[in-house]
């Protein structure tokens, strides 16, 4: 199955700084979502994306829909230590199935 | 709020066993899946329905078989685990309507001896 290239594959940041990460993919989707997964438990949504050049907030995350719809991008601003974990896109084209598929998922580590 | 439930958190089985991994929905969705998780491949699915007695198969299928018998619930089964099975399993479900997010539950951490 495809899979989406997701970078960086880790960061490790003072608190208080912003962090973006982004996914691609080789091919069009018309729904990104962004989870984030803390250890030893199931990824949680944080914000589902339906429309390409979409800039949508949850908090102090904010995600953006690509407006090739072959990208999405997550920033987090002022980042706090429990912002630690997993942060993983999925991607989806409802025209072609309603299988989704993921990015191999960004470790973040906030140093306090 | 839409809650999953994997029935285990933790399970160690021994190489040849029979697993069951259960997994149960309140929302009322069509969808659910079952995906492994690993390090460094990210989730891969495994098998997912569309609706009740549907199955189709994902990406990964071989060794697994699953079941749903109720709109709720949703079953995977290794019929006789081996070690490469050894992994992290997450169930997710959605609902039917257009293009809905999936929902996953906190997953179990299978071990096979």
């Amino acid at each position: 199955g495809q899979q989406l290239n997701q970078s960086p594959q880790s960061m490790f940041i003072q608190e208080g700084e912003d962090v973006s990460m982004n996914c691609t993919s080789s091919s069009i989707f018309n729904t990104w979502l962004w989870y984030k997964q803390d250890p030893g438990e199931g990824p949680v949504l944080l914000i589902a994306l339906y429309k390409a050049g979409e800039l949508t907030s949850n908090g102090r995350l904010t995600a953006q829909f690509g407006i090739t719809r072959k990208d999405s991008f997550l920033n987090i601003s002022a980042s706090i230590p429990s912002d630690v974990g997993i942060y993983f896109c999925a991607g989806q084209n409802s025209n072609t199935g309603n299988q989704f598929y993921f990015g191999t998922g960004t470790s973040l580590t906030v140093i306090p | 709020d839409v809650k999953v439930t994997q029935s285990s958190r933790y399970l160690v089985k021994r190489t040849g066993e029979k697993v069951f991994l259960e997994c149960v929905q309140d929302m009322d969705h069509e969808n659910m899946f079952w995906y492994r998780q690993d390090p460094g491949l990210g989730l891969r699915l495994i098998y997912f329905s569309y609706d009740v007695k549907m199955k189709e198969k994902g990406d990964i299928p071989e060794g697994y078989s699953v079941s749903r018998e109720k709109k709720e619930r949703f079953s995977l089964i290794l019929e006789s685990a081996s070690t490469n099975q050894t992994s992290m399993y997450l169930c997710a479900s959605s609902s039917g309507q257009g293009a809905s997010p999936l929902h996953f539950g906190n997953g179990t951490r299978l071990t096979v001896t």
